[in-house]
């Protein structure tokens, strides 16, 4: 069965603290792992697609990694208007080929 | 308008009540999906309808009704809910759901329902 496990469930940091949000999947046949952006009472905005290991992808303070099992958001000095809860997502080869989503990384940034 | 647009915004409705949620994507995306999304927990996709017919029926329970009477339009009738239905149903386009494919997910702000 596909699943996706994000960590941790909350984090804070001060402006300019770097740090790196994990999200470990397992999934049959990847087809992409995705991360998705949420600001309260805002539904989920996309940021990145990864489609295989050793790939990444960067925008702006945001660089997205991908291995075998786990993908990493690392956060480079990130800045208070960075505060959102973060989703990954896996889209694997079986059934309709569905986003499976994990639960979240709540990100506080503190000036 | 551009993008996904969800109304209402919120809706608190009794046990008996009936009620409709709408979705409208004004992108030209022929995919579009409801996802519940409660506290703590990942979002749970419950309806998916590709070229306006129906490919996802995720086990949800019939008091929760879709119809998708083109692709530009998608509703979700609720009847008789329970409280644990509280949460925030968001809808999302995307331009295919192929298996193959990967493709991204435009979501709407979200609908947030309280039952009483």
């Amino acid at each position: 069965e596909d699943q996706v496990t994000q960590s941790p469930e909350a984090l804070r940091l001060q402006e300019g603290e770097s740090s790196s949000l994990n999200c470990s999947y397992t999934v049959s046949g990847l087809r992409g792992l995705f991360w998705y952006r949420q600001d309260p009472g805002k539904g989920p905005e996309f940021l990145f697609t990864l489609y295989s290991a050793g790939e990444e992808k960067e925008k702006e303070r945001l660089k997205a990694t991908l291995t075998k099992k786990e993908s990493f958001l690392h956060i480079t000095a990130p800045k208070p208007e960075d505060s959102a809860t973060y989703l990954c997502a896996v889209r694997g080869s079986s059934n309709t080929g569905k986003l499976i989503f994990g639960q979240g990384t709540t990100l506080q940034v503190k000036p | 308008e551009t993008g996904v647009t969800q109304t209402p915004r919120h809706l608190v409705m009794g046990m008996t009540n009936k009620k409709s949620l709408k979705c409208e994507q004004h992108l030209g995306h022929n995919a579009m999906y409801w996802y519940k999304q409660s506290a703590k927990k990942p979002l749970e996709l419950m309806f998916v309808y590709s070229l306006e017919e129906r490919v996802e029926n995720n086990s949800v329970p019939s008091r929760f009704s879709p119809e998708c009477p083109n692709s530009s339009h998608l509703f979700l009738h609720l009847h008789t809910l329970q409280p644990e239905d509280s949460a925030l149903y968001l809808c999302a386009s995307s331009t295919g759901m192929s298996v193959g494919g990967a493709n991204v997910l435009t979501f709407g702000a979200g609908s947030r329902l309280t039952v009483l």
